[in-house]
């Protein structure tokens, strides 16, 4: 059964850091292209940042470009996401998601329970 | 970026009877559409990918269609554990924008 979890929300005060890892199981890692995608509270999914199966192209939202920074480690099966000069627009639930490709323009099939990161004083 | 509009915002829909989603998108996308199912407190589900392929294990009940710029979610008989937020989203073009949401509620 393929499991993806999510770890290191939390709350965070504007201008500061927080590193989101999503520990991996139950398939082929190098494989997939991974995402994590984002719910701000009472709004709709974004798709926040992507990396392909090889991690040699990884893609970035407009609204997080410059600030956050996807990796992977096909070694270990994880997925992180360094997020610096966090800001309230940040704040929201934020899901480990494993494509269908190895490229990272592809549906998702399997998402994890999310991480709330919460960015507040 | 491609912006992807959902209609209705809401449906209501009692058990048994079908419902359609539909979801628009700024531009031709082709096949590379995804619809998605999301209940609270869980992460989202996947249903439909490439317009109109069933995610492994959908029921039949499920079916998407469409291509270029229309697609449509239907339900044919809803089920009580078919309520939530239903969202379509393009992966044609960086970055893979969703739509808004329905939500389909179980009168």
């Amino acid at each position: 059964e393929e499991q993806l979890l999510e770890s290191g929300g939390g709350l965070v005060a504007p201008g500061g850091s927080l590193r989101l890892s999503c520990a991996a199981a139950g398939f082929r890692f190098s494989s997939h292209a991974m995402t994590w995608v984002r719910q701000a509270p009472g709004k709709g999914l974004e798709w926040v940042s992507g990396i392909s199966g090889d991690g040699n192209s990884a893609y970035y939202a407009d609204s997080v470009k410059g600030r956050f920074s996807i990796s992977r480690d096909n070694s270990g099966g994880t997925l992180s996401l360094e997020m610096n000069r966090l800001s309230a627009e940040d704040t929201g639930v934020y899901y480990c998601a494993k494509g269908i490709l190895i490229v990272v323009m592809t549906a998702i099939d399997s998402w994890g329970q999310g991480t709330l990161v919460t960015v507040s004083s | 970026e491609i912006v992807m509009t959902q209609s209705p915002a809401t449906l209501s829909v009692s058990p048994g009877e079908g419902a359609t989603l539909s979801c628009r998108a700024s531009q031709t996308v082709s096949n590379n559409v995804a619809w998605y199912q999301h209940r609270p407190g869980q992460g989202p589900r996947l249903l439909i990918y490439g317009a109109a392929t069933r995610a492994t294990g959908l029921p039949a009940r499920f079916s998407g269609s469409g291509s270029g710029t229309d697609f449509t979610l239907t339900i044919s008989s809803l089920q009580s554990e078919d309520f939530g937020v239903y969202y379509c989203q393009q992966y044609f073009d960086w970055p893979g924008t969703f739509g808004q949401g329905t939500k389909v509620e179980i009168k």
